[in-house]
Formats: structure tokens, C-alpha cells, sequence
């Protein structure tokens, strides 16, 4: 089982708001960063650290924590987010990495 | 461009080896640590470890030690991951993926494409 759970399935109106969690322990010490799937293809990372975003990454997606709960938020849904949403961060040991079980998110 | 490029598909028996390349071009390569991560049919993302690739010192994941070595050829910029005596549950892709500076190992920036890897006799 992996120490950062998410919530398996997510859904949002197109032009909406929609939060996406992480919890864990370890999120007391550690930042998330969070990464995009889309079927077939390979992870994007979205956003990383405190709330940044690499380039390119749409300023619609966000960052934020709280305690043992991080988010990712997408301001303004859009159709092309539709897509399996992963956090990942250190483990409880600080030493390790471990990745939440994935947000299924679907775009109405 | 920064791209990472891993080798194709692999159809192996139980009890058979292989080895995965992760091809890397656009940076230098000894600069920046490489990860790798893996995805069963169906489920999430799995981190597997990672390489240093400065000193070549491997570090695994618990789950993910024995029959997993990472290894490097700088001279050519690429990364292995090599898995031996396969079983059926190794069936998944395996990713490599580049980790930024400052985090290298929960921040990846750059994924390869991916190599499906498939155990079945």
C-alpha cells in the first residue's frame, strides 16, 4: 500500500474548478510534485516544489499544501486535461520515494 | 532538446534477462540523476530507484533489490536497467526519468517513452 493516498476518481465540469489530494505523513516534511497521464503515454511533470510549474505546464494548474494534505488545483478545466493525475514524494524515512495510487480525472 | 529515448519492447520466458537502455541526449548526461519507474497493466506509477549518475551509485527501492541493477555507459550517455530471472509480475513498462537538480528524485522533468516489458511463456 503507498504511504500518499489520493482519491481513485475525480470529475469536473468543463470551465470549472477541481482539486486534486495527496495525503501522507511524510507531506508534513516533504513537497509533492505532482505528473499528468494520459492513456498510453508517458507521465508530465506538472508541478513540483512550494507551486511551481515547468514551462510550457499551463498557469491554470497550481500547487498548494496543508499539514499532511497536498493539492494540485486546475483553475478552468479543460477538455484536454481529462487524464490520471500522480503525487509523489519521500517516503516516512525521508530516503525513498513513493508515488500516490493515482486521480482519475474526467472532464464533463 | 532534452529527450531520453529507451529501447523497444521485450517478450522474455520466466527465468530469463533484460536489459533496458534509456538513451539520453540535450544535457550533459553525468549532470543530472536518472530514475526509474515502473507500471503494471492497469495500475500506477512505481518508483524503482535511482542512479547517480556522477558516481555511478545506485540506490533501489525496497521491493526492487536483488534481481534489479541500474548501471551506466557515460561514453555514450545512457542508462540500464537490467532485471533478471523474470517472473510474470515483472510484466509492466519501465520508465527512465530524468530528476531535476534540486530534488532529483521525487522531481523528474523529463520520462522516457517507456519500454513494455513481457513475461510469458
Amino acid at each position: 500500500s503507498s504511504e500518499l493516498t489520493q482519491d481513485p476518481a475525480v470529475s469536473v465540469a468543463l470551465g470549472q474548478t477541481v482539486r486534486i489530494t495527496c495525503q501522507g505523513d511524510s507531506l508534513r516534511s516533504y513537497y509533492a510534485s505532482w505528473y499528468q497521464q494520459k492513456p498510453g503515454q508517458a507521465p508530465v511533470l506538472v508541478i513540483y516544489g512550494k507551486n511551481s510549474r515547468p514551462s510550457g505546464i499551463p498557469d491554470r494548474f497550481s500547487g498548494s499544501s496543508s499539514g499532511s494534505t497536498a493539492s494540485l488545483t486546475i483553475t478552468g478545466a479543460q477538455a484536454e486535461d481529462e487524464a490520471d493525475y500522480y503525487c509523489n514524494s519521500r517516503d516516512s524515512s525521508g530516503n525513498h520515494v513513493v508515488f500516490g495510487g493515482g486521480t482519475k480525472l474526467t472532464v464533463l | 532538446q532534452v529527450q531520453l529515448v529507451q529501447s523497444g519492447s521485450e517478450l522474455k520466458k520466466p527465468g530469463a534477462s533484460v536489459k533496458v537502455s534509456c538513451k539520453a541526449s540535450g544535457y550533459t548526461f553525468s549532470t543530472y540523476a536518472m530514475n526509474w519507474v515502473r507500471q503494471a497493466p492497469g495500475q500506477g506509477l512505481e518508483w524503482m530507484g535511482w542512479i547517480n549518475t556522477n558516481t555511478g551509485n545506485p540506490t533501489y527501492a525496497q521491493g526492487f533489490t536483488g534481481r534489479f541493477v541500474f548501471s551506466l555507459d557515460t561514453s555514450v550517455s545512457t542508462a540500464y536497467l537490467q532485471i533478471s530471472s523474470l517472473k510474470a509480475e515483472d510484466t509492466a513498462v519501465y520508465y527512465c526519468a530524468r530528476g531535476i537538480l534540486l530534488d532529483p528524485t521525487v522531481t523528474t522533468d523529463y520520462w522516457g517513452q517507456g519500454t513494455l516489458v513481457t513475461v510469458s511463456s
